[in-house]
């Protein structure tokens, strides 16, 4: 079975500029959680979608925005880019039953210059 | 919101000598605590967790340990190989319907030949 695949794997990009990215659950998996990881530092939560509904939002500015699809993919949106956003970016699915174990792809790699 | 601190930060251990990574939380209400291991230009994997009806859980090579008066937990790795070489995270969740982990900020272990 495909665990959680992101794309793309690598992204570098400028101040100012917008960004989508784009992951694809497991199968059968209807939560979709985003997370943002700087070097040195554990994943930091972003949003968490569940049933297309956003279920949870962290502590992140308005710039950063998200979806989910009928089919549960997600996308993450970020807008405004700046230096400070340049991170591994991971996205993680779960079945979204209570506290059920979140399953991360690889990332995609964010560099802004 | 929920606080994680991790220690230690770094941990070097020979091959076949056990590692201990520790963790508390601030929150008596979470209830989920999962360990994630992260090997270089992958995201993390989850590799052990236990839920606060439990003191401790073992798999193979690799037990949790919980003490919920206290609020720490504590991952314990016997016989290391060079192969568990990584960076470590342990979570913690509070209870609800959406599961929302905040994070430590990571061990590496290095397990030297």
């Amino acid at each position: 079975d495909a665990g959680v695949t992101q794309s793309p794997t690598h992204l570098i990009k400028t101040r100012g500029q917008h960004v989508t990215l784009r992951c694809s659950p497991i199968s059968g998996h209807k939560s979709v959680s985003w997370y943002q990881q700087v070097l040195g530092q554990g994943p930091q939560f972003i949003f968490q979608y569940y049933e297309k509904e956003e279920r949870g939002r962290g502590n992140f500015p308005d710039r950063f925005s998200a979806r989910q699809f009928p089919n549960y993919s997600s996308e993450l949106n970020v807008n405004a880019l700046l230096l400070g956003d340049s991170a591994l970016y991971l996205c993680a699915s779960s079945s979204g039953q209570d506290n059920q174990p979140q399953h991360f792809g690889d990332g995609t790699r964010l560099s802004i210059l | 919101g929920e606080n994680v601190e991790q220690h230690p930060s770094t941990l070097s251990v020979q091959e076949g000598d056990s590692a201990v990574i520790k963790c508390t939380y601030s929150d008596s209400a979470s209830n989920y605590f999962p360990w994630y291991k992260q090997e270089l230009g992958k995201g993390p994997q989850l590799i052990i967790d236990i839920r606060s009806n439990v003191g401790e859980k073992k798999d193979q090579r690799i037990a949790v340990t919980l003490n919920k008066t206290a609020k720490h937990f504590s991952l314990h790795i016997t016989e290391t190989q060079p192969e568990d070489s990584a960076v470590y995270f342990c979570a913690a969740s509070i209870a609800g319907g959406s599961y929302i982990p905040t994070f430590g900020r990571g061990t590496s272990l290095i397990v030297h030949p």
